[in-house]
């Protein structure tokens, strides 16, 4: 069991939006920066958000992120289905001293 | 370019001892932590520890303190991620990444392309 909680699978249709939430405590997400990763299969993860709402050069507007407490959020718009991957949120803990990633959640994009 | 690349697929015997690499090229080695991911058969990322080619600073993960460890030689742009005796269980694909941002409490930006490591009698 991860330490910070997303929800297993998310679907959405072609066009449509989603979120997908990550859960955490006061010892991480609530005090530190959150980054989320999107991952193909077979391929290596992608840096989608970081510092909790920032895009790196080349991450499309359709992917934003916010936080709130001690929960964060990834938004995607304009639902591809290139989109369909696994999504894990990750972000320092203070209490563990090391980083941690949540449990991941599948995109299907029906 | 930020480049990080990763030695090639290994199968080993339980009990076998394991040195998988990840060079890094493109930036300054020695600025930079690098850390490492597990990701097992069918399942999340995990991560396991970091180290500061600089001055080979490491920080684990509780979960993998112990088990693994991670080095990194400067004058080769090289960090390692070691194992003294493997099990079956250690079966994943390993990915190394650089930290940015924060030091430690950064962001993964570039990843290496993974190692596939197998063990199996």
């Amino acid at each position: 069991q991860s330490v910070l909680t997303q929800p297993p699978s998310v679907s959405a249709a072609p066009g449509q939006k989603v979120t997908i939430s990550c859960s955490g405590s006061s010892s991480n997400i609530g005090n530190n920066s959150v980054s989320w990763f999107q991952k193909l299969p077979g391929t290596a993860p992608k840096l989608l958000i970081y510092d909790s709402n920032k895009r790196p050069s080349g991450i499309p507007d359709r992917f934003s992120g916010s936080k709130s407490g001690t929960s964060a959020s990834l938004g995607i718009t304009g639902l591809q289905t290139g989109d369909e991957a696994d999504y894990y949120c990750g972000t320092w803990d203070s209490s563990l001293t090391a980083g941690l990633f949540g449990g991941g959640t599948k995109l299907t994009v029906l | 370019e930020v480049q990080l690349v990763q030695s090639g697929a290994e199968v080993k015997k339980p009990g076998e001892s394991l040195k998988i690499s990840c060079q890094g090229s493109g930036y300054t080695f020695t600025s930079y932590w690098i850390g490492w991911v597990r990701q097992m058969p069918g399942k999340g990322l995990e991560w396991m520890g970091i180290v500061y080619p600089g001055d080979s600073d490491t920080r684990y993960s509780p979960s993998f303190q112990g088990q693994v460890t991670i080095s990194a030689d400067k004058s080769i742009n090289t960090a390692y991620l070691q194992w003294s005796s493997v099990k079956a269980s250690d079966t994943a694909i390993y990915y190394c990444a650089r930290l940015t941002g924060s030091a430690i409490r950064g962001r993964f930006d570039y990843w290496g392309q993974g190692t596939l490591v197998t063990v199996s009698s």
